[in-house]
C-alpha cells in the first residue's frame, strides 16, 4: 500500500522560498510508471496543480504555467522521497499543498499541509 | 477561474438520483480520460472513478462516471447522507501539457 507522508513549515515570509518534502512507503520515486506530483488548494484558486517529477529511463518534470517561473521538483533517490520548492512567494501562495502519485489518476495522496505567507 | 466547469453546488434527498456535470474543451476531456475526487471536510481529495469510469476498488456502485465529447459526468444513485461532500472533476491538458482541475461542486444532502 502506498503512503505518502509531508514534512515541512507552515510558515513562510513573503519573498522567501516555501520548501516541502514527500515521503514515499510502498513504491519508489524512480517507478517507471507513476508520477509524483505538488497540488494545492485554496478558496480563491481551488484544486491547482503546480507540477511532477517522473522517471522513464531519465528523469522529466513538467511545471503548470502559473508557477513555472518559481518553481522546482526535485526526486531524491537516497531517501525515496520528492521535494517541491516554491520560490519569492506572496500571501496569494497561502494554501493546503498536498503531494500526489499518479498513475494516469492521483491515486494517493499525502495528509495535506497548510502553508501560510505572512510576515 | 477553473477551464474545467463545474455546477458549483448541488443537492437531493436521500434515495435521490444526483449528477454533477465537468465541461471542457478538446483539448482536456475531449482527447483524455477524467477522473472525479470526493473531498470531506479537513481531508484530502479521494479518488472516487479514473479513466472515465472506472471505480476503484472499495468505491461503492452507486458512483458511475461517463465521457462525451467535451464534457463528463458523475452520477450518484441512492443518495445518502455520507455522501455530502465536494466533488472534483480533474483531466490532463495537452495543450497546456499539465493537469487541469473544475472548480468543485458542493453536494447536499437535503
Amino acid at each position: 500500500q502506498v503512503q505518502l507522508q509531508q514534512s515541512g513549515p507552515g510558515l513562510v515570509k513573503p519573498s522567501q522560498t516555501l520548501s516541502l518534502t514527500c515521503a514515499i512507503s510502498g513504491d519508489s520515486v524512480s517507478s517507471k510508471s507513476a508520477a509524483w506530483n505538488w497540488i494545492r488548494q485554496s478558496p480563491s484558486r481551488g484544486l491547482e496543480w503546480l507540477g511532477r517529477t517522473y522517471y522513464r529511463s531519465k528523469w522529466y518534470n513538467n511545471y503548470a504555467v502559473s508557477v513555472k517561473s518559481r518553481i522546482t521538483i526535485n526526486p531524491d533517490t537516497s531517501k525515496n522521497q520528492f521535494s517541491l520548492q516554491l520560490n519569492s512567494v506572496t500571501p496569494e501562495d497561502t494554501a493546503v499543498y498536498y503531494c500526489a502519485r499518479a498513475v494516469g489518476y492521483f491515486h494517493q495522496w499525502g495528509q495535506g499541509t497548510l502553508v501560510t505567507v505572512s510576515s | 477561474q477553473s477551464v474545467l466547469t463545474q455546477p458549483p453546488s448541488a443537492s437531493g434527498t436521500p434515495g435521490q438520483r444526483v449528477t454533477i456535470s465537468c465541461s471542457g474543451s478538446s483539448s482536456n476531456i475531449g482527447s483524455n480520460t477524467v477522473n472525479w475526487y470526493q473531498q470531506l471536510p479537513g481531508t484530502a481529495p479521494k479518488l472516487l472513478i479514473h479513466s472515465n469510469n472506472q471505480r476503484p476498488s472499495g468505491v461503492p456502485d452507486r458512483f458511475s462516471g461517463s465521457k462525451s465529447g467535451t464534457s463528463a459526468s458523475l452520477a450518484i444513485s441512492g443518495l445518502q447522507s455520507e455522501d455530502e461532500a465536494d466533488y472534483y472533476c480533474a483531466a490532463w491538458d495537452g495543450s497546456l501539457n499539465g493537469w487541469l482541475f473544475g472548480g468543485g461542486t458542493k453536494l447536499t444532502v437535503l
